[in-house]
Parts: structure tokens; sequence; C-alpha cells
């Protein structure tokens, strides 16, 4: 399977715990994107990279998160303290940088991370 | 901030019925992408319309984006139970390098 994969897809753990998740983007993607949803929403971008660079980061993104991508190749998000309200699913996407035409290119999301934080 | 507005947020209709489900902004985007989710499943693209007046049509699912690229619409003809599921926009803005999705239409097709 050549698609975005992340780890893991299921994670359960109580207030104030630390979770890191895995995403693996399509290889020859140079682009690498976070968003989180929750129930009855649709994804709201997080961050995201291009190489192994980290361009942007949303204001929601709080200072308890942290998102890194090595080498431009995988990425992790890692949540310190997690809270109630961080319960969500954690969506990785990546793509190739814009056309020639400067638009964003297909997103590809892997399957997601639900994280319940009890 | 960029909003994208869908309606109706819910939808629930009989196989074979016809269905228009709506994208709307008050902002202009570059590109306007539709996608389609699965429970537990990350969003799959189904389309990419970039320019005012432009119409896709992808077997039963025809795409419009607004002529000034604030809206877009999805018409599905003859719905099927294969259809079912959640029907996001998402709009690429100036720098275009990150999406703003709408909230999606939950489409349910009943046999």
């Amino acid at each position: 399977d050549t698609g975005v994969s992340q780890d893991p897809r299921h994670k359960i753990t109580k207030r104030g715990q630390n979770v890191t998740f895995r995403c693996d983007p399509i290889s020859e993607h140079n682009r690498l994107y976070w968003y989180r949803q929750t129930l009855g929403q649709g994804p709201e971008f997080l961050t995201y990279f291009q190489n192994e660079a980290q361009l942007e980061k949303s204001r929601l993104l709080s200072d308890r998160f942290s998102a890194e991508r090595p080498k431009g190749s995988f990425s992790t998000l890692e949540i310190q303290r997690t809270e109630q309200g961080d319960s969500a699913m954690y969506l990785c996407a990546s793509s190739f940088g814009p056309s020639a035409g400067g638009l964003t290119g297909e997103l590809f999301f892997g399957e997601g991370s639900r994280l319940t934080v009890l | 901030t960029q909003l994208l507005e869908q309606s109706p947020q819910f939808l629930s209709i009989q196989e074979g019925e016809n269905l228009t489900v709506y994208c709307n902004s008050s902002s202009v985007f570059s590109s306007l992408q539709w996608y389609r989710q699965e429970p537990g499943e990350g969003p799959v693209l189904l389309v990419t319309v970039v320019t005012g007046g432009e119409v896709k049509k992808l077997k039963r699912l025809t795409f419009q984006f607004g002529d000034a690229r604030k809206d877009s619409s999805l018409h599905i003809t003859a719905a099927q139970p294969g259809d079912t599921g959640l029907y996001l926009c998402a709009g690429g803005g100036g720098s275009n390098y990150k999406l703003t999705f709408g909230k999606g239409t939950l489409l349910t097709v009943n046999p």
C-alpha cells in the first residue's frame, strides 16, 4: 500500500498524559499537512510542512502541541498534557507542491488517528 | 478568516432520487475541491474546480463552480446507497498551500 499511513489508528489516554501520532506520507510528496476533525465538523488545519520545514501553524495548535518532520519524510504530532478537548480525529495528508498555476494539489489523506481523552 | 458554509447539514433520501448540496462563502477562492468521507476514514478527493462557471461531471455527480468563485454545488442523479457519506467542500486561498473545509453534508441514501 503506497498511500498515507497513520499510527496508531486509535488511542485512548487519561487526561494529563502525552500522546504521539505518526504519519508516513506518500514518498514522492513534498508537502505534509496535519488536520483535526471533531464530530460534526470538517477538518481544521493545524500545520503543514514543505519538506522538513514547518511553514505555518494554526492558532489551534497550542504550545502543548508540537509537530516535526525530520529529514522531510515521516512526521510526528505530539500532544503534551492532554485535555478532554483534545479528543478528535487527527488527520494527516500529503501532496505535491503547487502546480505551475500555483494551485493546491490534491490532498491524499490517511485514515486518521482517533484520540479519546478520558 | 475564510469560511465555507455547506447546506443542508443532513440529507436522507431514497435510492433513485436526485439531490443537490451547496457550498457557499463570502470569500473568493482560487480553487474549490469536493471530498467524500466515509465513517472512520480520511476524506477522498472527488473533483477540483478552478474556473468561475466551470462544470465538471463524474458519472452521476455534477459539480459546478459559481461565476464569482465564491460558491459551488454538487448534484447527484439517481442516488445509490453507495453514495452515502460526508461530502466536504474545501477552498484553496490565495497562498494555495492549505485548504479551508466546510462542515460537510452528511448524506444517507436508503435502499
